[in-house]
């Protein structure tokens, strides 16, 4: 059974970094592109990141470029996503997704979300 | 960046009803088109990929349908457990854009 478990969220003042972690289970997750998706109270979803299987290429949002980056490390089957220089707007659920396939970039599977609050 | 728009933001229909959500990409990405379902309180999934392919375990009643622009969600006959937001997303090629979502409930 695939596994996406969120953990690293919390409160944290403007300004402040905090880093996400996914743990990955249940299937080769160095075979698949993982993904973080957003969704801030009450509002929509907002695609923030990607990283391919091998790590070799990433995508940012303009909205979180240069401020956020994601990672992984397939020896630890986890995703990263480290976040730095937050801001009120990065308050959200973040939510770690594989990929459906290993050729795709739509998402088939989905953490339950870590909370990240953004308040001094 | 190719903008992805969803109509209607929320409708109220009855049990059985059939129900249609359009998606309209402000430019071409072929059938490179997923919808996903988001009930209150709970984690999105995957209904609908490459514009018309249902997701194993989804119920026959969701269709989709679209190529190019403009794409439709279908549900033919609306049931209570079918109140969520409906998302589509673009994955052609990078920003994998979501639309801002269309609200379904009972009426």
């Amino acid at each position: 059974e695939v596994q996406l478990v969120e953990s690293g969220g919390g409160l944290v003042q403007p300004g402040g970094s905090l880093r996400l972690s996914c743990a990955a289970s249940g299937f080769t997750f160095s075979s698949y592109a993982m993904h973080w998706v957003r969704q801030a109270p009450g509002k929509g979803l907002e695609y923030v990141s990607a990283v391919t299987s091998n790590g070799g290429s990433t995508y940012h949002a303009n909205s979180v470029k240069g401020r956020f980056t994601i990672s992984r490390d397939n020896s630890k089957n986890t995703l990263y996503l480290q976040m730095g220089s937050l801001r009120a707007e990065d308050t959200a659920v973040y939510y770690c997704a594989r990929s459906a396939d290993s050729s795709s970039w739509f998402l088939g599977y989905w953490g339950q979300g870590t909370l990240v609050t953004v308040s001094s | 960046d190719i903008q992805m728009t969803q109509s209607p933001s929320s409708l109220s229909a009855s049990v059985g009803d059939r129900v249609t959500v359009t998606c309209r990409a402000s430019q071409g990405i072929s059938n490179y088109l997923a919808w996903y379902q988001q009930k209150p309180g709970k984690v999105p999934n995957l209904l609908i990929y490459d514009a018309s392919t249902l997701q194993s375990g989804v119920p026959s009643r969701f269709s989709g349908s679209g190529s190019g622009t403009d794409f439709t969600l279908t549900i033919s006959s609306l049931q209570p457990e079918d109140v969520a937001t409906y998302y589509c997303q673009k994955y052609d090629s990078a920003p994998r854009t979501f639309g801002q979502g269309t609200k379904v409930e009972i009426k």
